[in-house]
């Protein structure tokens, strides 16, 4: 089945330790995506990648950091400078970057106690 | 800045009743209007989407009014079920619909009850 899986689905961390969370999908999109969903406020872009080797900062992008190394893979690094790094992380792709659906993952929520 | 506003927070329903969820936005270059379903512990997923040259669409039970002029978009669910119960999302952008582009509104939690 074609998707996007999100690894891992929990997880706690301590304060100033960086995390990397993993993105993988199989659905030969050219597009991803990273938004992070608080309770209340809707989802915000983070980092978003149209092709391999290149990506944009989204509205959120201070404290993160990504790669795009292969079309199917677009992981989110959470570094020691994200003031508030507690939240949920949804991973998406699209076909295209400038028009169609997003497909979400169904989402990392990190905890840094 | 908030450029997609969404309400209600929270909307509770009768099974068979019917749920509105509005939002109102503010950018008149807004040319793709896509709205979200997402269950608890899962990603969002497209429910419904209308580009501004046409004033409704209706997939099935759920339809999108749009109102140019008032610059304004509604999502209602007919018949709503117990099953609708989750958290939905309208959002806006430009360019002819770049994802990238995609403002979200806060999200209506709707519970339908039986």
């Amino acid at each position: 089945d074609g998707g996007i899986t999100q690894s891992p689905k929990y997880l706690f961390r301590k304060e100033g330790q960086n995390v990397t969370l993993s993105c993988e999908q199989n659905l030969n999109h050219d597009a991803m995506y990273w938004y992070r969903q608080d309770p209340g406020q809707g989802l915000r872009l983070i980092y978003y990648s149209q092709i391999v080797n290149d990506f944009q900062k989204g509205d959120i992008a201070e404290g993160y950091s990504v790669s795009r190394e292969k079309k199917e893979s677009f992981p989110l690094t959470v570094t020691s400078a994200q003031k508030n790094p507690t939240a949920f992380y949804l991973c998406a792709s699209s076909l295209l970057a400038n028009t169609g659906e997003l497909f979400f993952g169904e989402g990392s929520r990190l905890t840094v106690l | 800045q908030q450029q997609v506003k969404q309400s209600p927070q929270s909307l509770i329903v009768q099974k068979g009743g019917i749920s509105i969820i509005n939002c109102a936005y503010e950018n008149t270059a807004f040319d793709y209007f896509p709205w979200y379903q997402q269950f608890p512990g899962k990603g969002p997923a497209l429910l419904i989407a209308i580009r501004p040259d046409v004033s409704e669409k209706k997939e099935g039970r759920f339809t999108i009014s749009f109102n140019k002029s008032a610059k304004q978009f509604s999502l209602h669910i007919m018949d709503s079920q117990p099953g609708d119960s989750a958290t939905y999302f309208c959002a806006a952008s430009t360019s002819g619909g770049s994802n990238y582009k995609l403002t979200f509104g806060k999200g209506t939690l709707l519970t339908v009850n039986p």
